[in-house]
């Protein structure tokens, strides 16, 4: 299994133009996350999804959108790009069971916005 | 609201022993992580509470104490290759809502 993949690896926007981060897995997780990593500020959840065709917010969605029309894949848009999307991306999945909470994270990627 | 703490950075000595404490205030709980995080890396799982009391696994244990918000994760034997950021996350309900706190970065100096 190649676990949860994100394309690209790094990055470089100006102000105003939009993007498509790519994220996918193939352990047919149901739960998907996308989360942004900054410096002192730990991850926080921009946006997740509990399964195809369900998407809901976290504590920071503005000015990204997400759609899950398949399992594997959940692809993380950046509508307008600003300075202060800056940051590291991280895609991540889990199992929908209880048994298990543990999350499963991609090997990032790294965006920044001039 | 939710507040996680943890220190923002530790030092120790590799083949010591070091307790990275974590404080939590959540709407809810519903189990606490630690995961591991090398520099310019992905975070990796190392552990999971959800009732009070002690987990060993290996060299890492993590302890929980709901009443008190409080849990720590304790290394042994510390080892060059733990110089790592830890996080420590709160799953505060059955949604998919981790909250994380700002994460530890362990330096183990020889």
């Amino acid at each position: 299994n190649a676990g949860v993949t994100q394309t690209p690896k790094f990055q470089v926007l100006k102000t105003g133009q939009s993007m498509t981060l790519q994220c996918a897995q193939d352990m047919n997780h149901e739960y998907m996350s996308w989360y942004r990593q900054d410096p002192g500020m730990g991850l926080r959840l921009i946006h997740y999804s509990v399964g195809a065709g369900i998407t809901d917010q976290g504590e920071v969605p503005n000015g990204y959108n997400v759609s899950r029309s398949t399992t594997e894949d959940f692809p993380l848009r950046l509508l307008s790009a600003a300075p202060s999307q800056t940051s590291v991306y991280f895609c991540a999945s889990r199992p929908g069971t209880a048994k298990t909470y543990e999350q499963y994270f991609g090997p990032g990627t790294r965006l920044t916005v001039t | 609201g939710q507040n996680i703490d943890q220190p923002t950075e530790m030092t120790a000595t590799e083949g010591a022993i070091v307790q990275i404490n974590c404080t939590y205030q959540t709407s809810g709980f519903n189990g606490l992580f630690w995961y591991q995080q090398h520099a310019g890396e992905a975070p990796t799982f190392l552990s999971y509470n959800v009732l009070d009391g002690l987990e060993e696994k290996g060299r890492f244990s993590s302890f929980l104490s709901r009443s008190k918000g409080y849990s720590y994760l304790l290394l042994k034997e510390l080892q060059m290759k733990d110089s790592a950021s830890y996080l420590c996350a709160v799953h505060p309900n059955y949604g998919q809502n981790f909250v994380f706190g700002p994460g530890t970065r362990l330096s183990v100096l020889p």
